[in-house]
């Protein structure tokens, strides 16, 4: 069981917009510590593709965008395509455990 | 270019020991903390420990704290983790991790390929 909560899976056709959720508790993304997102297409490390809750690294497309709010975080994905197809993990900091915390993951699928 | 290499990973059996390492290039090595992350077969991302730049803070999840030791030779530009008492629930592939800057120790904007450490009698 994860710290942070996030949906097995989703699906949307290209073109269209999903959204992942990611939820925690007062000890972590309630707190007030950042949220990062990860992208992990099979068979491969992960990647970095948001960090401190809103913020893209370079070389990321403006179609990923990440918000937070109270206990909970979202991933956006806009204008589907076939290559993100992967695992999307959201990330955090919790101060019970004293350490970083990871989503169970979610399995993004393009119909 | 930032990269970090594992290797040590095999098949052991429970109770055993293994050494696991990670030869790190591409940037100022001591500045930066350090971590592993591991990932059981068809599971999820579990950050495992962290090491300060100057290796004299650790910090363990508390699944395998007093079991396994990350230490570091910043003069070989090398991150360690030392797995004792293994279990079968350690099985899976172990990653290093770099932040993303110097003030984020969790923020990992680089990852290894990992090393996969199967423990099984």
């Amino acid at each position: 069981q994860s710290v942070l909560t996030q949906p097995p899976s989703v699906s949307g056709a290209p073109g269209q917009r999903v959204t992942i959720s990611c939820t925690g508790s007062n000890s972590n993304i309630g707190a007030g510590y950042d949220v990062h997102w990860y992208q992990q297409p099979p068979g491969t490390a992960p990647k970095l593709l948001i960090y401190r809750n809103n913020n893209r690294p370079s070389g990321v497309p403006d179609r990923f965008y990440g918000s937070k709010s109270g206990t909970s975080a979202s991933l956006a994905i806009t204008g589907l395509q076939a290559e993100d197809e992967a695992d999307y993990y959201c990330q955090s900091y919790d101060s019970s455990l004293s350490g970083s915390v990871f989503g169970g993951g979610t399995k993004l699928t393009v119909l | 270019e930032v990269q970090l290499v594992e290797s040590g990973g095999a098949l052991v059996q429970p109770g055993g020991s293994l050494r696991l390492s990670c030869a790190a290039s591409g940037f100022t090595f001591n500045s930066y903390a350090i971590s592993w992350v591991r990932q059981a077969p068809g599971k999820g991302l579990e950050w495992v420990s962290t090491i300060s730049g100057s290796g004299g803070t650790s910090y363990y999840a508390d699944s395998v704290k007093g079991r396994f030791t990350i230490s570091r030779d910043n003069s070989r530009n090398t991150l360690f983790l030392q797995m004792n008492s293994l279990r079968a629930g350690d099985t899976a592939v172990y990653h290093c991790a770099k932040p993303l800057d110097t003030t984020a120790r969790f923020t990992f904007d680089s990852w290894g390929q990992g090393t996969l450490v199967t423990v099984s009698s």
